[in-house]
């Protein structure tokens, strides 16, 4: 399984101002995703980040609102610009992590879990 | 689109006990991989267990097991001998064998009591 630190871990922020929240994995992976889960209510995914282009932002989701950098195949960066009070969320990194034998498996961070006033 | 729905909200059994939610899911792939996720009041998402379509045996890890029927799309899990620390939100998640991302249901909230 990959191991993957998420900082922070939680932050109170404010209103109108961004934050960005680092992804590091343990061992290098082609893509990496980031989920936001909205209190009391499932994950959702924000956009997949290839490490070398762009990230593909899913509909709802915009790169002015939620820009992401993979710079490398271990590290990448979630910022949520502009923050307003529906922000709050639990923002979480994820990976694929192909098992030797029998194909994909996804793994969370921590989450970081962001609370705007 | 893949749909995945979990029709309990809200469970609860007694230490030691045995329970089983459930989740069904809506898909024209042949081949995909199930999961089940367990998320405790600290927000890390765990994985508890995976099962993939063309397999037709049930996935098991320790007190965990599933009950995969691919013809219903029907993709359950029990837990045994239940623990306080199975107390959390569990997520059941679809993902195609094309794709990385997950699509996940709503989520139900399991209580074990003493």
């Amino acid at each position: 399984s990959a191991v993957i630190s998420q900082k922070p871990s939680r932050d109170i922020c404010q209103r109108g101002t961004s934050l960005t929240i680092q992804c590091q994995v343990d061992s290098q992976v082609t893509m990496m995703f980031w989920y936001r889960q909205q209190p009391g209510q499932s994950l959702t995914l924000i956009a997949t980040a290839n490490q070398g282009s762009e990230a593909t932002y899913e509909s709802g989701f915009v790169i002015d609102k939620f820009p992401i950098s993979r710079p490398n195949l271990t590290f990448s960066t979630l910022t949520v610009s502009n923050m307003s009070p529906e922000d709050s969320s639990i923002y979480l990194c994820s990976v694929d992590s192909r098992a030797s034998t029998s194909g994909n498996t996804i793994y969370f961070g921590e989450g970081s879990w962001l609370t705007v006033v | 689109a893949q749909t995945v729905t979990q029709s309990q909200p809200e469970m609860s059994v007694q230490e030691a006990e045995t329970v089983t939610l459930s989740c069904t899911y809506d898909t024209s792939e042949s081949n995909y991989y199930l999961f089940w996720y367990k998320q405790p009041p600290s927000r890390q998402m765990i994985l508890v267990i995976r099962q993939e379509a063309y397999k037709q045996q049930n996935a098991t890890e320790n007190r965990f097991s599933v009950n995969f029927q691919k013809a219903a799309k029907s993709f359950s899990l029990k837990i045994s001998d239940s623990q306080l620390g199975d107390t959390a939100m569990y997520f059941c998640a679809f993902m195609t064998n094309s794709g990385y991302a997950l699509n996940f249901g709503k989520g139900t909230s399991l209580l074990v009591t003493p």
